[in-house]
């Protein structure tokens, strides 16, 4: 079953310009992962976020986190052409033999113009 | 380089002909996991790997076997294809939970 659902499915900027990606999940997690994808190529992993975790950031990434709300958002600051992929979230459930067992979402293609 | 790497990157084979998908990691992780993606399915896990000889199914793991004999290796084995299962295949591994998970390049793999 899907776990994570992201929102929007596609977004397109200009060069410059931020971009926030939204996740929702349905129930209760160990962290919260978000990936990279370029076109058809192996994911990379970007930032983890922990469940007793609020907010945190990576160069040009910053991640929240609300387990109240079952939510997570990506922001990318100051974006750029390459920052054009798939971002995908993924949830890790932890407890007993789930534990590093990820359920992702279905991504959010990020399109930048130059 | 520290890296997950799958075997072949490219196949395409015939309905029912067994075929081996091999996974290898250089970097002593624990876990290991199998996963498939489709296009407006996003990434489903087929199996995954807490460490050696301890396996269990991930979410679609129909159509699949998995072993971890070694830390190293997660092949994926699909014993009678089909072609529901072209797919694009990637394996991952990471050090354990709270940490992120390397993947390899994939594998697309076209049942006919």
């Amino acid at each position: 079953s899907q776990q994570g659902e992201e929102d929007p499915q596609a977004l397109s900027i200009q060069e410059g310009e931020n971009a926030t990606m939204n996740c929702s999940y349905k129930t209760s997690i160990n962290n919260l992962q978000w990936y990279r994808q370029n076109s058809g190529r192996g994911l990379v992993h970007l930032i983890l976020i922990r469940s007793n975790e609020r907010e945190k950031h990576s160069g040009r990434l910053r991640v929240t986190l609300d387990t109240s709300k079952k939510s997570s958002s990506l922001l990318i600051t100051a974006s750029r052409a390459a920052d054009t992929a798939s971002y995908f979230c993924a949830t890790d459930a932890g407890g007993g033999t789930s534990y590093g067992k990820l359920t992702f979402g279905q991504g959010t293609i990020l399109t930048v113009h130059p | 380089e520290a890296q997950v790497t799958q075997n072949p990157r490219y196949l395409i084979t015939v309905t029912g002909k067994k075929l081996t998908v091999t996974c290898s990691q250089n970097m002593n992780h624990e876990y290991m996991s199998w996963y498939r993606q489709d296009p407006g399915l996003g990434l489903r896990q087929i199996y995954y790997s807490m460490n050696v000889e301890v396996t269990d199914k991930g979410d679609v793991p129909e159509g699949y076997k998995v072993s971890r004999k070694e830390k190293r290796n997660f092949p994926l084995i699909l014993e009678s294809p089909s072609p529901n299962q072209t797919s694009l295949y990637f394996c991952a591994s990471s050090l354990g939970t709270g940490v992120g998970y390397t993947f390899g390049s994939g594998t697309r793999l076209t049942v006919v």
